[in-house]
């Protein structure tokens, strides 16, 4: 069964800081790994990596895959408390050669940004 | 607004009574999922359509668990004689059917359940 472990759980800073969210995961037949951003209700798409070692960047926000250590990592640099949000990591793995959408969620990192 | 829309938002009920959610996805999105995620977890998947095909249900969907799309476009999502451990956020997301990657789903702002 697909798994996928993120830490850390919870991550309290203060505006300006840097922080790491990392995931790690367990799939067969890897397609890709990708991370969204739940503030309220909905989770809302930040990045989809399929190669490894190369970054997306979007903003303040990057990401990268390691397909040798079976991870991901999350940077946010100079945080704001706009950035207060779970950050969810997922997999998705091949099925049959196709791809439907189907997603392992982690459990999700609940980072808090103090002003 | 054109995104995801469900409804309701909050529904509460008491147990054994059925339910009955909505999702309107995306309109040129041919592909159309349900999760469900409880307090402190992330979204666990239950099932998929294309159009108005459904082409796999997650083993979380007992037979007390039944969505349909009739017409390739809104789907709902019934649930029968609920238990307090169908309490959840039910979130409904769609895409378009691409080569490659499926690569972004967007996600509805869900719809909570509470079973007393």
């Amino acid at each position: 069964e697909d798994k996928v472990v993120q830490s850390p759980l919870s991550l309290v800073v203060h505006e300006g800081d840097t922080v790491t969210l990392n995931c790690s995961y367990e799939v067969t037949n890897f397609r890709s790994l990708l991370w969204y951003k739940q503030e309220k209700k909905a989770p809302t798409f930040l990045f989809m990596l399929t190669s490894s070692g190369i970054e997306k960047k979007s903003g303040r926000l990057s990401s990268i895959l390691d397909k040798k250590e079976l991870s991901s990592i999350l940077n946010i640099t100079a945080t704001q408390t706009g950035d207060s949000a779970i950050y969810l990591c997922a997999v998705e793995a091949n099925a049959g050669g196709t791809s439907y959408g189907k997603l392992t969620f982690g459990q999700g990192t609940i980072l808090t940004v103090h002003p | 607004d054109t995104g995801v829309s469900q409804d309701p938002r909050h529904k509460i009920t008491k147990r054994g009574q059925n339910v009955t959610f909505r999702c309107d996805p995306i309109s040129e999105h041919n592909r159309l999922y349900w999760y469900r995620q409880t307090l402190g977890q992330g979204p666990e998947f239950l099932t998929y359509f294309q159009n108005e095909a459904q082409l796999e249900k997650s083993r979380l969907l007992s037979d007390r668990f039944s969505a349909e799309r009739p017409k390739g476009s809104f789907s709902t999502l019934e649930i029968q004689r609920t238990e307090q451990g169908d309490s959840a956020m039910y979130l409904c997301a769609s895409t378009r059917q691409r080569t490659g990657n499926t690569g972004e789903l967007f996600f509805g702002e869900g719809s909570r359940l509470t079973v007393l």
